[in-house]
């Protein structure tokens, strides 16, 4: 079946810090690749998307590559703030399965100023 | 235009006992998601209605049910809870077909004692 791993957390960053959060995944086919945000308190966020091979999602500072060759999509952001603080999600869809996401654990990034 | 609004915020419950969630969609979007999230299991989908059929289903007991009315406002049910149930039930609904387009509502947290 698919599944999402991503890396172990928490992550704990000063402000400015280079931000990168792991992502890999396992499924046939090609499926559609996402970041979600959780905010205190909040429901969860989509931050980007890419849903072919190569493809760069980018939002707000974040970025991630579709890599099918290493079954990827690591987030990314140069520098990091307080207000990125939130749990992070990484999540895949296949047409097959509708609306349903496939979600990693999550990883909980803590920026201190 | 309103988000997704989960009632209620907070709820508890002890075992053996049943419970309603409800859910009410952005105006316009038929499809209404529900996910369980937990500390342990993360984010896992429990069940999709679109205009009032159930389309898409997790691996979930048969205690956990749904439905969906016509004016797209969802419900999830489970009966005779478990300590397990307790979880942070998240609500999402979409207008089309591509699973970038959810959005997600903040939540109902179960506590079952």
């Amino acid at each position: 079946g698919n599944s999402v791993t991503q890396m172990e957390g928490p992550v704990t960053l000063s402000e400015e810090a280079f931000l990168t959060i792991n992502c890999t995944y396992t499924a046939t086919g090609y499926p559609s690749l996402f970041w979600y945000v959780q905010y205190p308190g909040e429901g969860l966020q989509l931050l980007l998307k890419a849903t072919k091979a190569d493809d760069k999602g980018s939002n707000k500072g974040f970025e991630a590559t579709y890599r099918k060759e290493t079954t990827s999509f690591h987030l990314e952001k140069g520098s990091v703030q307080v207000s990125d603080s939130a749990v992070y999600f990484c999540a895949l869809s296949k047409e097959t399965s509708g609306s349903r996401l496939t979600f990693g654990e999550g990883t909980q990034l803590t920026v201190n100023p | 235009k309103a988000g997704v609004t989960q009632t209620p915020r907070y709820l508890i419950k002890t075992r053996g006992q049943q419970v309603t969630l409800s859910c009410s969609p952005i105006s316009g979007h038929r499809s209404v998601s529900w996910y369980q999230q937990t500390p342990g299991q993360g984010l896992q989908f429990l069940f999709e209605y679109f205009s009032e059929t159930q389309r898409n289903k997790g691996n979930f007991p048969g205690r956990f049910s749904g439905r969906q009315f016509s004016n797209s406002r969802s419900e999830m049910n489970v009966s005779t809870l478990e300590l397990g149930d307790s979880a942070l039930y998240l609500c999402a609904s979409r207008q089309d077909p591509t699973p970038e387009k959810l959005f997600f509502g903040s939540g109902t947290q179960l506590s079952v004692l």
